[in-house]
């Protein structure tokens, strides 16, 4: 089955720099990978998704960038801000099967 | 549009007793649903899926179990609630394969 990692586990950023998180996965049949924020307490909602015939997605201050080859997506934030504090969640899922594979989260914290 | 439901918001229950979460789906036909759970400061555990009435896949061995009476409605049960079961768990729904997903708010479970 698919097997995804994510790093780091803890990241802090002073208010307006940019936070990176990175994901990879080990199967190859995998083809869409969606990321979801969750505040505590709160349920994982959905910020951002890419296919895998796609490179990079930007939505304001949040992108994703994918690298088939090397099994790699990552989910940049820029100009943080204090409400971005957050877990973060990165998935994977293939049309071959009906499961989500979620990575482990990263806890972000953006210091004002 | 789309909405799921889940309830309880919280639930404090005795060992040994039995469970039973509800989860609803409305303005969509045949999803995918999920039952996730969540331990304090973890990732998120799939512990069952369902294409269809009926059809549950069940992906780790533990005392409960998951029913889908009908085509919106997904039910967790446990017939004996260990300590262990506690966690807060999420019921999510998608269109299909490599889909965008949704959660409910979550059932906040307390063992004691």
């Amino acid at each position: 089955g698919e097997n995804v990692e994510q790093h780091p586990s803890t990241l802090s950023v002073q208010e307006g720099d940019s936070a990176v998180i990175k994901c990879t996965y080990s199967d190859s049949a995998s083809n869409y990978f969606p990321w979801y924020k969750q505040e505590l307490g709160k349920r994982p909602q959905l910020i951002i998704d890419i296919r895998s015939n796609v490179g990079e997605k930007k939505d304001q201050r949040i992108a994703v960038t994918l690298n088939k080859t090397a099994k790699h997506f990552s989910l940049h934030i820029t100009e943080t801000q204090p409400e971005d504090s957050a877990v973060y969640f990165c998935a994977a899922s293939s049309n071959t099967g009906n499961q989500f594979y979620f990575g482990t989260g990263t806890s972000l914290t953006v210091i004002p | 549009s789309q909405t799921i439901h889940q309830w309880p918001a919280t639930l404090v229950q005795p060992v040994g007793s039995p469970l039973s979460l509800e989860c609803t789906v409305e303005g969509t036909s045949n999803p995918n649903l999920y039952w996730y759970r969540q331990a304090a400061g973890r990732g998120l555990q799939l512990l069952f899926y369902s294409v269809g009435i009926g059809q549950i896949s069940s992906e780790v061995p533990q005392n409960l179990s998951a029913s889908r009476p009908q085509d919106r409605q997904f039910i967790l049960s446990s017939k004996k609630l260990l300590l262990s079961d506690s966690g807060f768990y999420l019921c999510a729904w998608s269109m299909g394969r490599s889909t965008r997903a949704f959660f409910g708010q979550g059932t906040r479970l307390t063992v004691v």
